[in-house]
């Protein structure tokens, strides 16, 4: 079975372009995760979706990000306009709803913002 | 809110040696789930091994055991007859079992960098 599914790999932008990371998630599950990593914070939950529905997006660090997830099987996080302090390896992870049930994560997609 | 404490930022073992990474977290919650994940250069993140906090039996995946001590709040992880390949930054994680927003949410220890040596 496909795992969860990010694109790009990699991205290399300017200050101030508009960045849309995208993320398929493994299907059936009911569950999509968006996290950031960077050496100084670590892994932090950004935002959630149950069954296609925002649930917590607390995690997100300004207006300037924004997620959606049209239908079950796609999703994307956007950061307009972005800043070079965005830079950092976003995750996206998918599970079951189920609490016992394990996050499986995507390979992640590394942005450098110039 | 849930934290998660790795106290040890950097470990080293020689191949085929015993390690233990610890964790401990905080919770006043009393369903829920520990997980340990490895993320290799690669930076892939792969569960290793979860534990149940009503299972009293400690989880073991091959080389991989937990000791899991709900009193104390701690899940340590044992690497037995290390590999080459077990070098990665290893992450502890809690996920709640209780509804409400927290439901589903991983927090993520700090991470704990493993050596491996020849």
């Amino acid at each position: 079975d496909a795992g969860v599914i990010q694109s790009p790999r990699h991205e290399v932008t300017e200050m101030g372009q508009e960045v849309t990371l995208r993320c398929k998630p493994i299907s059936g599950h009911n569950s999509l995760f968006w996290y950031r990593q960077t050496m100084m914070r670590g892994l932090e939950l950004l935002i959630y979706f149950n069954n296609n529905v925002p649930i917590d997006d607390s995690g997100m660090p300004e207006d300037r990000f924004s997620a959606k997830m049209p239908n079950a099987s796609f999703s994307t996080l956007k950061i307009q306009p972005s800043e070079p302090r965005d830079s950092a390896v976003y995750f996206c992870a998918s599970s079951h709803l189920t609490g016992e049930q394990p996050q499986h994560f995507g390979d992640g997609t590394r942005l450098s913002i110039l | 809110a849930q934290t998660v404490t790795q106290s040890q930022p950097e470990m080293s073992v020689q191949e085929a040696e015993t390690v233990t990474l610890s964790c401990t977290y905080d919770t006043s919650e009393s369903d829920y789930y520990l997980f340990w994940y490895k993320q290799p250069p690669s930076r892939q993140m792969i569960l290793v091994i979860r534990q149940e906090a009503y299972k009293q039996q400690n989880a073991t995946e091959n080389r991989f055991s937990v000791n899991f001590q709900k009193a104390a709040k701690s899940f340590s992880l044992k690497i037995s007859d290390s590999q080459l390949g077990d070098a990665a930054m290893y992450f502890c994680a809690y996920r709640s079992g209780a509804g409400g927003t927290s439901y589903g949410k991983l927090t993520f220890g700090q991470g704990t960098i493993l050596t491996v040596h020849p």
